[in-house]
């Protein structure tokens, strides 16, 4: 079974800290997604990457970094959070492009509260 | 910039009934997933669509793509409360590592 696992299921900081969230994966996946999901806004893409050491921007990036020192870690960061920030946090993986079926897996899901 | 529409955005029916969600999608893709979500939890993947015409099914979901009017449908056949839950599809594109969500369909199944 393909797993992708979050540091954290549920998470309580505050105003101005440095977060980080964590997500490994074990199935050697090239490509890994940090998503928000708020209620009435789906899910937003903060931030993805496609290789090691690379990462590219998505709709929401702002107060956000990331990091990916390793094929099966990929971190979010929040550099000084803020209690807009408070939200369920959902980490992906799916597997390179170029093959036929690329369908991306989730882990549990960190709930991050701001105060 | 590929747009994902579904439709409904909310569902309540009746156990015992037929209903169709609709994934619509803007750009040309022959790749369409749907994920489902319960409350307070990730999504798990239901049913990948590799091509036109591909039809999945599993208990009382259907799914189906056609990839030539971009839309993929999700179908529930005598709908029971464990399907409860809020539905998503998503698209991506060959060159693109993103996949682009619908706004999902939340549904609730009533006794």
């Amino acid at each position: 079974d393909v797993k992708v696992t979050q540091s954290s299921r549920y998470l309580v900081k505050r105003t101005g800290e440095k977060v980080f969230l964590e997500c490994v994966q074990d199935m050697d996946h090239e490509n890994m997604f940090w998503y928000r999901q708020d209620p009435g806004l789906g899910l937003r893409l903060i931030y993805f990457s496609y290789d090691v050491k690379m990462k590219e921007k998505g709709d929401i990036p702002e107060g956000y970094s990331v990091s990916r020192e390793k094929k099966e870690r990929f971190s979010l960061i929040l550099e000084s959070a803020s209690t807009n920030q408070t939200s369920m946090y959902l980490c992906a993986s799916s597997p390179y492009r170029s093959l036929l079926n690329t369908e991306a897996f989730f882990g549990q899901g960190t709930r991050l509260t701001v105060v | 910039e590929l747009k994902v529409e579904q439709n409904p955005l909310f569902l309540s029916m009746q156990e015992g009934k037929n209903y169709t969600i609709y994934c619509n999608y803007s750009t040309t893709s022959d790749r369409l997933y749907w994920y489902r979500q319960d409350p307070g939890k990730s999504l798990e993947s239901l049913f990948v669509l590799l091509s036109n015409g591909a039809v999945k099914q599993e208990g009382r979901l259907m799914a189906s793509l056609d990839t030539k009017a971009r839309l993929s449908t999700l179908h529930i056949t005598a709908a029971v409360h464990d399907l409860s839950a809020t539905y998503f599809c998503a698209v991506d594109l060959s060159l693109d590592p993103q996949f682009y969500f619908g706004t999902g369909t939340s549904l609730t199944v009533i006794p």
